[in-house]
């Protein structure tokens, strides 16, 4: 199975700060990687498919990028309404896999 | 506009069943791949099953993979999910997911999920 990591497991930004979500794949996933929001109580919300493909909807200060095994997930400016906590999956093979989550929190 | 929503959520006993449904409007239901997704109480997001358009591919995870079975009918535009011999650890809101495109498995759209509590 590909195992997938996130770092950091949680951090506290400002609102305005540029924000940086990094995960890593255990084996090369080529470009085939997912990010996903998802708030306390709700369901989670596709971003980001393809590595750095915006999701329909999905306002441009989300950005991801990286191909292989290292991925990056960027929030240009930091809005109240992102604070949550975001997963990374690779839907290169079976299992799909998720990373651990990172949760974004205010400081 | 796509829409997803599941039921069959409850409590029930260890070592019991239940079927978890989830009934998808606003597309051609068969063209798509479907998944369960769960997350448990205070962990992360875990893939379940995933089946393809015409119920040819089936996939489970590993925790899973005998006890619980994904199906789909497409005249119904539902998806399925029989789980038996639950354990507590099956404790979780279970997501129904629709494949982003035609051609490839990613999770594009959820729903709003179904909580399943295994305890007794």
């Amino acid at each position: 199975d590909i195992q997938m990591t996130q770092s950091p497991s949680s951090l506290s930004a400002s609102v305005g700060d540029r924000v940086t979500i990094t995960c890593r794949a255990s084996q090369d996933i080529s470009n085939y990687l997912a990010w996903f929001q998802q708030k306390p109580g709700k369901a989670p919300k596709s971003l980001i498919y393809a590595a750095s493909s915006l999701q329909s909807g999905v306002p441009s200060k989300f950005s991801g990028s990286g191909s292989g095994t290292d991925f990056t997930l960027t929030i240009s400016s930091l809005q109240p309404e992102d604070f949550a906590t975001y997963y990374c999956q690779q839907y290169n093979s079976y299992p799909r896999t998720f990373g651990q989550g990172t949760k974004v929190e205010i400081k | 506009e796509v829409q997803l929503v599941e039921s069959g959520g409850g409590l029930v006993k260890p070592g019991g069943s239940l079927r978890l449904s989830c009934a998808a409007s606003g597309f051609t239901f068969s063209n798509y791949s479907m998944n369960w997704v769960r997350r448990a109480p205070g962990k992360g997001l875990e893939w379940v099953s995933s089946i393809s358009g015409r119920s040819g591919y089936l996939y489970y995870a590993d925790s899973v993979r005998g006890r619980f079975t994904i199906s789909r009918d497409n005249a119904k535009n539902s998806l399925y999910l029989q789980m038996n011999s639950l354990r507590a650890e099956d404790t979780a809101v279970y997501y129904c997911a629709r494949a982003q495109t035609v051609g490839a498995n990613v999770l594009g759209y959820w729903g709003q999920g179904t909580l399943v509590t295994v305890s007794s």
